[in-house]
């Protein structure tokens, strides 16, 4: 079984700019969730999606949005770009039901902002 | 607010040595609990999970784990590392309630270091 695929793995953006970034869960998962890592502030949880519909969110500016298709598949999408928003960007999928399932986790985006 | 502290930054250990890595939750009640690694430019891996039941939790590689409740801990341990074993490893703890979904508190990481 294919695991969790990020897409791009690298990204260079400047500042002011917009970015989407792409994550394909594993076959037959229907949560995706998205996390943040940056060595200041460690790993933090952005949001996660479940059968299209957010079903939590983290603390972060309303500039972080995402969305997931029919396909379980997800995107993230970063406005107005600040030097700050330079970080790994991990997606995890997971069954989603019932209760708490393993979370397996892609290898990243690497997001650096100029 | 649940909080995970992982109070070694960086850790040393030989190779053959055994490694301890601490990990203290902050938490109404026992939460899912899980440790991860992560190697350079990788993804994070799950070594192992404690939902309930014993408390001494064998993780692939060799982990083990062992949730304490009375010191709301949930140390990593292996007795034998390998050059293999060096990366950084996470401490998480998951939701308690359904309804919060899926997601995870994690510490801020030991990096672990193995020398030969």
């Amino acid at each position: 079984k294919a695991g969790v695929t990020q897409t791009p793995r690298y990204l260079i953006k400047t500042r002011g700019q917009q970015v989407t970034l792409s994550c394909s869960p594993i076959s037959g998962h229907r949560s995706v969730s998205w996390y943040q890592q940056t060595p200041g502030q460690g790993l933090q949880f952005l949001f996660e999606y479940f059968s299209e519909t957010q079903r939590n969110k983290g603390n972060f500016p309303g500039r972080f949005s995402g969305r997931q298709f029919s396909n379980s598949r997800s995107e993230m999408n970063v406005s107005t770009l600040e030097l700050g928003d330079s970080a790994l960007y991990l997606c995890a999928s997971s069954l989603g039901q019932p209760a708490y399932n393993e979370q397996f986790f892609g290898p990243g985006t690497r997001l650096t902002v100029l | 607010a649940q909080s995970v502290t992982q109070p070694d930054i960086h850790i040393t250990v030989s190779e053959g040595a055994s490694l301890e890595l601490r990990c203290n939750y902050s938490y109404g009640a026992t939460p899912y609990l899980f440790w991860y690694v992560q190697s350079p430019g990788q993804g994070l891996q799950l070594l192992l999970k404690y939902f309930s039941g014993d408390t001494l939790v064998q993780g692939i590689k060799g982990f083990e784990a062992e949730f304490k409740r009375s010191q709301s801990s949930f140390n990593l341990r292996k007795p034998s590392v390998h050059w293999s074993d060096a990366a950084e490893y996470f401490c998480a703890v998951g939701p308690l309630f359904k309804a919060a979904g899926n997601k995870l508190t994690f510490g801020g990481g030991t990096r672990v270091l193995v020398k030969p």
